[in-house]
């Protein structure tokens, strides 16, 4: 069945650093992928998102680039903020009606 | 905030109760999904309607667990006899049609079952 694996965390940054979040994935046929983030105490929000193989899924300065030949879909942003710090969640879609299938987070701090 | 709300946010029960949580959709989405999230976990699926119909029920609904969508319009998950091992997040998600793909989260129902 579909899978997807993201890095161990926490990650703990600074401010202004560079962030790297790996993403891989396992699913038959061609998914699409999706980066969701949850800030405290609020649900989950779509961040990016992209459809098709070499698609790049930008948003708020943070990118992914659908990659099919690695099965992955690492997100990256040039330059963190405190208000960055969330619980960030790779995803696919690819099976029947749409469902999501999640990893299972990577939760981000990032000091000042 | 998504548009998405779900009622009641928190709820502490005994085992052994049951229970019904409730998801009003953003207005004129047709699909709707149910997921679980434990601690420091994704959400797992489910669920999900379209419309009025239930059409892709998870192996993780054992049979203690039903979901309705009256209508197509809110929906209702209730939890009969709970067992410690259902605390967790239930979470509510809706969309447009298929081909958007996007789903809009609420805020979730936290369940802890005593």
């Amino acid at each position: 069945g579909n899978s997807v694996t993201q890095m161990e965390g926490p990650v703990t940054l600074s401010e202004e650093a560079f962030l790297t979040i790996n993403c891989t994935y396992t699913a038959t046929g061609y998914p699409s992928l999706f980066w969701y983030v949850q800030y405290p105490g609020e649900g989950l929000q779509l961040l990016l998102k992209a459809t098709k193989a070499d698609d790049k899924g930008s948003n708020k300065g943070f990118e992914a680039t659908y990659r099919k030949e690695t099965t992955s879909f690492h997100l990256e942003k040039g330059s963190v903020q405190v208000s960055d710090s969330a619980v960030y969640f790779c995803a696919l879609s690819g099976t029947s009606y749409g469902k999501l299938t999640f990893g299972q987070g990577t939760i981000l701090t990032v000091h000042p | 905030d998504t548009g998405v709300s779900q009622d009641p946010r928190h709820k502490i029960t005994k085992r052994g109760q049951n229970v019904t949580f409730r998801c009003d959709p953003i207005s004129e989405h047709n699909r709707l999904y149910w997921y679980r999230q434990t601690l420091g976990q994704g959400p797992e699926f489910l669920t999900y309607f379209q419309n009025e119909a239930q059409l892709e029920k998870s192996r993780l609904l054992s049979d203690r667990f039903s979901a309705e969508r009256p209508k197509g319009s809110f929906s209702t998950l209730e939890i009969q006899r709970t067992e410690q091992g259902d605390s967790a997040m239930y979470l509510c998600a809706t969309g447009w049609s298929l081909m958007q793909e996007t789903q809009y989260f609420g805020p979730g129902t936290r369940l802890l079952v005593l």
